[in-house]
């Protein structure tokens, strides 16, 4: 298994300033990933952050407005950029721990509020 | 990756078993049909993988039929620490892709005392 922690666990931002959110793993792993989701939606992957070269966007997603770093096996981060009220949602990371029957661990999330 | 329907919502009472369909037509031979389990404010939990037939864990049951177009998780005895939104996932999970999940709209358990 794999435990993960996500900072800030919330946070409310002025819309137009930037929020950097961090992703801890207690073990290395090679896939990481960030979803959003909306109030009362469900999860949307975002992007997929890999080690050593730059992270693989979803479809409707884009680097300038979520970059995200993956400095090593263990740790990334996504930005959240020139926020707008929109951006309104939570923020999770998961990652996959590669074991023959594959499931996904999640963090907490991060719950970001823009007003 | 295959795209699933599950019911919106459903209600149940403490000490039921709990049935949720869910339907996925178009999976492929090498998917895998994955359950998870989200509380608010929490993440996703994994909850019962299978291919085919069933597949039972200390939390649940899992049953597919021969053709693999739905499946059914069922919940014995639920508690009201069982109310939650559970999502059907469908891939090719063990072979890649595997943290990749594509999560449909849910099907939120209520359960009443």
């Amino acid at each position: 298994s794999a435990v993960i922690s996500q900072k800030p666990s919330r946070d409310i931002c002025q819309r137009g300033t930037s929020l950097t959110i961090q992703c801890q793993v207690d073990s290395q792993v090679t896939m990481m990933f960030w979803y959003r989701q909306q109030p009362g939606q469900s999860l949307t992957l975002i992007a997929t952050a890999n080690q050593g070269s730059e992270a693989t966007y979803e479809s409707g997603f884009v680097i300038d407005k979520f970059p995200i770093s993956r400095p090593n096996l263990t740790f990334s981060t996504l930005t959240v950029s020139n926020m707008s009220p929109e951006d309104s949602s939570i923020y999770l990371c998961s990652v996959d721990t590669g074991d023959l029957y594959t499931e996904a661990f999640f963090g907490q999330g991060t719950r970001l509020t823009v007003v | 990756l295959a795209k699933t329907t599950q019911p919106i919502s459903m209600d149940s009472y403490e000490g039921q078993e709990v049935n949720i369909t869910c339907s996925h037509n178009n999976i492929a031979t090498n998917d895998y049909i994955t359950w998870y389990q989200q509380f608010p404010s929490q993440g996703p939990r994994f909850i019962i993988q299978g291919y085919k037939t069933k597949v039972t864990n200390e939390v649940a049951s899992l049953f597919i039929p021969a053709d693999r177009k739905s499946s059914t998780l069922s919940l014995p005895r639920v508690s009201l620490s069982d109310t939650a939104v559970y999502y059907c996932l469908v891939g090719d999970m063990p072979s890649g892709n595997t943290g990749k999940l594509i999560f449909g709209q849910g099907t939120t358990l209520q359960v009443k005392p």
